[in-house]
């Protein structure tokens, strides 16, 4: 059964720190892994898509990591700011049926 | 351009009410998901449209949901009768669907849905 899981379930880091969150996936075939950003009370909104070819993507303070040889995927959040608080949602794509498999999330706070 | 637009955003049922909820997708997307989403977890997959077919229901509890989507566009999912259990966030996506596409949802606020 194709699993994704996250870590750590929550983190709480000081306003201006660095954080990585970690996906581990069992998607297979891969086509693709995303993650997304929900703040509480919203739907997830995609940060970045990565492919098998893509080993590094960032979008502004947001850097994912890939590694399909291990299915191994981070977040880096670079300078937190008291907006990055919310769930960090990591979603794999298989390959062919486009069926889509979420992991339960980490829920970020930042603190001031 | 328009996002995902779910109604309601909240509803507070008794048990054993019927209960339903209206997703519009982005203009153009063929795929059209419902998720439901608990507390602290992942989404979880309820139904798949492309266009009016569902390809997708295998975790739709048949015995008390129903979803439709007339036309391809809108789509609505029902509860008949609600439980206590069925308290949680009932997300729509849509996507273009396809190619590098595969896997860009694009979610509505969702709809919070509390049975008494």
């Amino acid at each position: 059964k194709n699993q994704v899981e996250q870590s750590p379930q929550s983190l709480i880091i000081l306003e201006g720190k660095n954080c990585t969150l970690q996906c581990n996936y069992t998607v297979s075939p891969f086509s693709n892994l995303r993650w997304y950003k929900q703040d509480t009370g919203r739907g997830p909104v995609s940060l970045t898509i990565m492919t098998f070819s893509e080993n590094t993507k960032s979008n502004g303070r947001y850097t994912a990591t890939l590694d399909a040889d291990t299915k191994q995927s981070s977040l880096h959040i670079t300078a937190s700011q008291l907006s990055d608080s919310a769930s960090y949602i990591c979603v794999v794509t298989e390959f062919g049926n486009e069926k889509l498999t979420f992991g339960t999330g980490t829920r970020l706070t930042i603190i001031p | 351009e328009a996002g995902v637009v779910q109604s309601p955003r909240y509803k507070i049922i008794e048990k054993k009410q019927p209960v339903a909820f209206w997703c519009n997708p982005i203009s153009g997307h063929n795929t059209l998901y419902w998720y439901l989403q608990n507390l602290g977890q992942g989404p979880e997959l309820l139904i798949r449209y492309e266009n009016e077919e569902a390809v997708d229901d295998s975790q739709l509890p048949k015995d008390r949901f129903s979803a439709e989507r007339l036309k391809g566009v809108d789509s609505t999912l029902k509860i008949q009768p609600a439980e206590l259990g069925d308290s949680a966030v009932y997300l729509c996506a849509s996507s273009p669907g396809g190619g590098i596409g595969a896997g860009e949802l694009f979610f509505g606020e969702g709809s919070r849905l509390t049975v008494l």
